[in-house]
């Protein structure tokens, strides 16, 4: 199964500043249709996960701009411009490409 | 509107079966990649099973034999038919549209708890 790691694990950010996670593989995403089905999600507790992101970096329906996404082959970040108060929860990476698809430990970010 | 409701969840003890369900409305299952994926309690989020548009069906290692994904074009509903269940298995599972494609939804949840 195709690992996905993410770092760090738990982030702590000051209100309006950026901040920046990053997903691995352990196999490329690239599929052969040149897609690269490397996905973002947002979950709160107590609520279902929301994506932000699809194949790397295109932003779902009504996501804030601040959030974009970018990579390729092994390699992937989620950046946020600037924190928000509801940007507060815990972030995952998912890969698409490969059977079966498998998410990241996940990461939380919290207010300082 | 868009969206998905699961039910079928509640308390099973270990090494029996439940069957959870996923109806769809707005758009038809059959012309999507529909997904089940869980979170235990305390753990994060993990993909468990997907029926894809074209029939294909692929299940996670960790339920794999135990667990059968089918889907109900009539009904336009998603199953999830849950065997030999272990205390494991306990978590909140999600049914969701698409997680790679342009049209994802995702449900509320529905519960499953594995105890004696």
């Amino acid at each position: 199964d195709v690992v996905m790691t993410q770092s760090p694990l738990s982030l702590s950010v000051t209100l309006g500043q950026p901040a920046s996670i990053s997903c691995s593989s352990s196999q490329s995403l690239l599929y052969s249709n040149g897609n690269t089905y490397l996905n973002w999600f947002h979950h709160r507790p107590g609520q279902s996960p929301r994506r932000l992101i699809y194949k790397v970096s295109i932003r779902d329906s009504g996501v804030p701009d601040r959030f974009s996404g970018s990579g390729s082959g092994t390699d992937f970040t989620l950046k946020i411009s600037r924190v928000e108060a509801e940007d507060v929860g815990i972030y995952y990476c998912i890969q698409g490409t490969h059977w079966p698809n498998t998410f990241g430990q996940g990461t939380k970010l919290e207010i300082k | 509107e868009v969206q998905v409701v699961e039910s079928g969840g509640g308390l099973v003890q270990p090494g029996g079966s439940l069957r959870l369900s996923c109806v769809a409305s707005g758009f038809t299952v059959s012309s999507t990649c529909m997904s089940w994926v869980r979170q235990a309690p305390g753990k994060g989020l993990e993909w468990v099973s997907i029926f894809c548009s074209s029939g294909d069906t692929y299940h996670a290692d960790s339920v794999q034999g135990r667990f059968t994904i089918s889907r109900d074009n009539s009904k336009n509903t998603l199953h999830l038919q849950m065997n030999s269940l272990r205390v494991d298995d306990t978590a909140v599972y999600y049914c969701a549209s698409d997680i790679s494609g342009t049209e994802n939804v995702w449900g509320q949840g529905t519960l499953v708890t594995v105890s004696s």
